[in-house]
């Protein structure tokens, strides 16, 4: 049963437009996270965001930013997007301490 | 830092027959690790995580093995069915204070009919 809620499903866009994804989860975790899976399948971990501390994968261009209102919420925001950022992006949840993360559907970006 | 590798990338088996994925790491200091299920357009489903300090376990049809002196970990799935056709990565993290999961590259599992 999904607990970690991504919106849209699907987005295409043209290079250079902004983009944004939203992520909510009801399991009460207090860590959220964003990783990025490739046309291959590699999945690569974007950020770990708490309320305490934001942690950025060195790699990520500064385009990338997460965005969270409260512990329930993560969304994406892309700058300028470029054919690369083709992916599809999953949001994740954790509680700390506790290493199970669970997964949302993912939000499938095309940059054309 | 820590690499994983899968293998194999693509596994074909008949409905019935068991199905053996594998992954090795690298960093000794892992401690959990996790195999998570991919069905086509769906996200990750965490099927089984284990802590070091269990080099069995068992759960609905399910065998995870961890070899901490060889650096793997197995998924072994008994009597297959077409429903377990999907992409099954394995993760590892290195202890409960580290942020981010690392992946296998993945295994494309087909249960044929």
């Amino acid at each position: 049963e999904t607990a970690v809620f991504q919106t849209p499903n699907y987005h295409v866009t043209q290079v250079g437009n902004e983009v944004s994804f939203n992520c909510k989860q009801t399991l009460g975790h207090d860590t959220m996270y964003w990783y990025k899976q490739d046309s291959k399948k590699l999945l690569k971990i974007m950020f770990s965001y708490n309320n305490k501390q934001l942690i950025v994968n060195e790699t990520v261009p500064r385009r990338f930013s997460p965005q969270s209102s409260d512990k329930a919420h993560l969304n994406l925001r892309i700058k300028s997007v470029e054919p690369e950022d083709s992916a599809v992006y999953l949001c994740a949840s954790s509680t700390s301490g506790n290493t199970e993360v669970f997964f949302g559907k993912g939000t499938r970006l095309t940059v054309v | 830092g820590e690499q994983v590798e899968q293998r194999p990338p693509h596994l074909s088996v008949p409905e019935g027959d068991s199905a053996v994925i594998i992954c090795t790491y690298t960093d000794s200091a892992t401690a959990y690790f996790y195999w998570y299920k991919q069905e086509p357009g769906a996200g990750l489903q965490l099927l089984m995580s284990v802590f070091s300090n269990v080099d069995r376990k068992e759960e609905q049809g399910l065998t995870v093995l961890l070899n901490k002196k060889d650096k793997q970990l197995s998924l072994n799935l008994t009597a297959a069915h077409p429903g377990d056709s999907a992409v099954y990565f394995c993760a590892v993290t290195a202890s409960s204070g580290s942020w981010q999961l690392i992946f296998g590259s993945g295994t494309q599992l087909t249960v044929m009919p």
